[in-house]
């Protein structure tokens, strides 16, 4: 199993700035998924980050709001850009499991979530 | 995304089996059955998945119906630690797992 670990662990921000969040994995790993999850609610799918290439953003969330890097194969970031209380959430980062060198519909590891809190 | 439909939530009584349903009758061929469980405070923890033959592990066994539109996670022995919302997914090609609300399980001592 990968082993994911993010900073921060929580933070509190106030309205109109910028939070990046670390996510660092033990392993080389090809894609990266950034989810986010508002109180009381389920996960959502904020975008895939593959090594190499521009963020795949899913319907909802734009770049300019949630820019994401993808320097090498262990390491993301995601950053919330110009904050509003509606941005409290957790953000979990996640990567599928390698299975031989099959990147295949293989089980995916969270990370335990960074918990931002929006003033 | 095809979706998955779940009830909101289940109760069940400890070291008892616990039958989590979950309804997926617009799945396509190539879509792989997906459980994860959300502990609180946690990240998802992957459970099992399964295409179309049951499958066993040490956390749970997964009945997948023949016409593939329902699966049946099995927790065998349940215990206060399974208290969790178990989600069922369906997972494609692209690796996305598409969330739905999930079914919050409650385990009585």
């Amino acid at each position: 199993s990968a082993v994911i670990s993010q900073k921060p662990s929580r933070d509190i921000c106030q309205r109109g700035t910028s939070l990046t969040i670390q996510c660092q994995v033990d392993s080389q790993v090809t894609m990266m998924f950034w989810y986010r999850q508002q109180p009381g609610q389920s996960l959502t799918l904020i975008a895939t980050a593959n090594q190499g290439s521009e963020a795949t953003y899913e319907s909802g969330f734009v770049i300019d709001k949630f820019p994401i890097s993808r320097p090498n194969l262990t390491f993301s970031t995601l950053t919330v850009s110009n904050m509003s209380p509606e941005d409290s959430s957790i953000y979990l980062c996640s990567v599928p499991r390698l299975a031989g060198d099959v990147w295949g519909y293989n089980e995916q590891f969270f990370g335990p979530g960074t918990r931002l809190t929006v003033l | 995304d095809a979706k998955t439909t779940q009830p909101n939530s289940m109760e069940s009584n400890e070291e008892e089996p616990v039958h989590l349903p979950c309804n997926h009758s617009t799945i396509s061929g190539t879509d792989y059955i997906h459980w994860y469980r959300q502990l609180p405070s946690q990240g998802p923890e992957y459970v099992i998945h399964g295409l179309t033959s049951n499958v066993n592990n040490r956390m749970a066994s997964l009945a997948i119906a023949e016409d593939r539109k329902s699966s049946t996670l099995i927790l065998h022995r349940a215990t206060l630690r399974d208290a969790a919302v178990y989600y069922c997914i369906l997972m494609d090609g692209a690796q996305k797992l598409v969330f739905g609300q999930g079914t919050r399980l409650t385990i009585n001592p």
